[in-house]
């Protein structure tokens, strides 16, 4: 099915391993985004990226990288990770006019 | 900045009853999309209804309904009929109309719950 997939869709880790979410989307949009959402905080844009080989700042961006490797991909890499880092990850896309589709998230656990 | 305000973190209603979950929103654009998702304990996103700013008719999707002031930038969700699966959490959104990647900002959610 057409969509936006994320993996892993679970994972946990120890304070200072790093890991990549992947996110890749089979509908040739050209914009992508990385959300985090937390308890009574909504979701809050990490990255975002307009096309291939692009990318800005979100509200939340402290900690984390990101790499628009081709249109479909886009990852979000932390380098060393923080339990205020536990979260639910969610990446999107959004064709030229609205739209948005958003992948099934990620449960991120730091200890 | 925009942003966006949901003052109701948590609502009930009785099934088959209605409910409206409120949302306002700060914007200096003046044309803009404005949406609704509904997040189940599933946690998949789920586009419920938008609404574009210059056109003055409220969206209607099913049982789903707006109510947009945009003087009052106001976009309230109204649920009719509501049914047990109606149970989630949903999210307004904004979005401005220019620009090739420009973000959704959410509210904080309110969280829905039906009363069989």
């Amino acid at each position: 099915n057409a969509g936006v997939t994320q993996t892993p869709k679970f994972q946990v880790l120890k304070t200072g391993q790093s890991m990549t979410l992947q996110c890749a989307q089979d509908m040739n949009h050209n914009s992508m985004y990385w959300y985090r959402q937390d308890p009574g905080m909504g979701l809050r844009l990490i990255y975002y990226s307009a096309s291939e080989g692009t990318t800005d700042k979100g509200e939340v961006p402290n900690g984390y990288n990101v790499s628009r490797l081709n249109k479909r991909e886009f990852s979000l890499r932390l380098e060393s990770a923080a339990p205020s880092q536990t979260s639910v990850y969610f990446c999107a896309s959004r064709p030229s006019i609205e739209g948005y589709t958003f992948g099934s998230g990620t449960r991120l656990t730091v200890v | 900045a925009q942003t966006v305000t949901q003052s109701q973190p948590e609502m009930s209603v009785q099934e088959a009853e209605t409910v409206t979950l409120s949302c306002t929103y700060d914007t200096s654009e003046s044309d803009y999309y404005l949406f609704w998702y509904k997040q189940p304990p599933s946690r998949q996103m789920i586009l419920v209804i938008r609404q574009e700013a210059y056109k003055q008719q409220n969206a209607t999707e099913n049982r789903f309904s707006v109510n947009f002031q945009k003087a009052a930038k106001s976009f309230s969700l109204k649920i009719s009929d509501s049914q047990l699966g109606d149970a989630a959490m949903y999210f307004c959104a904004y979005r401005r109309k220019q620009g090739g990647s420009e973000k959704l900002v959410f509210g904080k959610g309110t969280k829905l719950t039906v009363n069989p």
